[in-house]
């Protein structure tokens, strides 16, 4: 029962262009939303956030979009460079009480010259 | 000055024997959590205290023990390890209350080989 999915497990674009990462979610108690990234042999870190309030939200190149009635939020990398090159995580959970994060599986992403 | 740190990175270890994975965090964070990165490379959460009580404990075997001799440290107990237990685990912390609360640091991860 995978209550947030990442569909697709890989990704490849070329540097410079724009990189969409998706993520859908079943559950309708999520009302904040993760992503993270992680290079090999390490653990996840922590890249931007959104909450359910909000359908935007920008961290310089990054930027995340949400869709609550279509359950989907969508990872944008403008322009995305060599060193994005890593595995991208979805993570959702409820706000309020503790924070139970339900992960996705990743996606690879590979951003080449 | 790491902020999540655990050890050890790397644990071979035999089918039916008992082990340890300790972890520390020095961001002064309040609630600490151990994941589980299957084959299928999901993270699951496996258990979450805070300020050393237990708070979240997902359905694993109770051959799986967490301990928080304080707010800091988090180790993980595995009893009678199986070759299902073969797993990357990781240890996270995070502060309740913040702005962005549900903001979770991750250690690098402990790489458990059951033979």
């Amino acid at each position: 029962d995978q209550q947030v999915k990442q569909n697709s497990p890989s990704l490849s674009v070329q540097e410079g262009r724009i990189s969409i990462l998706n993520c859908d979610y079943t559950n309708s108690m999520f009302d904040y939303f993760l992503w993270y990234k992680k290079y090999p042999a390490e653990g996840p870190t922590f890249l931007i956030s959104i909450s359910s309030i909000k359908d935007k939200n920008e961290d310089g190149r990054f930027t995340v979009f949400l869709n609550k009635s279509a359950k989907h939020l969508s990872l944008h990398i403008v322009p995305s460079q060599p060193g994005d090159s890593a595995v991208y995580f979805c993570a959702a959970g409820p706000s309020g009480g503790y924070n139970k994060l339900i992960f996705g599986a990743g996606t690879r992403l590979a951003v080449h010259p | 000055d790491t902020a999540v740190s655990q050890t050890p990175k790397y644990l071979v270890t035999q089918m039916g024997n008992d082990k340890s994975i300790k972890c520390e965090q020095n961001l002064g964070h309040d609630t600490m959590y151990w994941y589980k990165q299957d084959s299928k490379k999901f993270l699951k959460i496996m258990f979450s205290y805070n300020n050393k009580e237990l708070i979240i404990n997902e359905t694993v075997p109770n051959r799986f023990s967490p301990k928080s001799p304080d707010k800091a440290h988090l180790n993980l107990h595995i009893n009678s390890l199986e070759l299902g237990d073969s797993a990357v685990y990781f240890c996270a912390s995070s502060q309740e209350g913040e702005t962005a609360p549900h903001e979770q640091y991750f250690g690098p991860g402990t790489r458990l080989t059951v033979t």
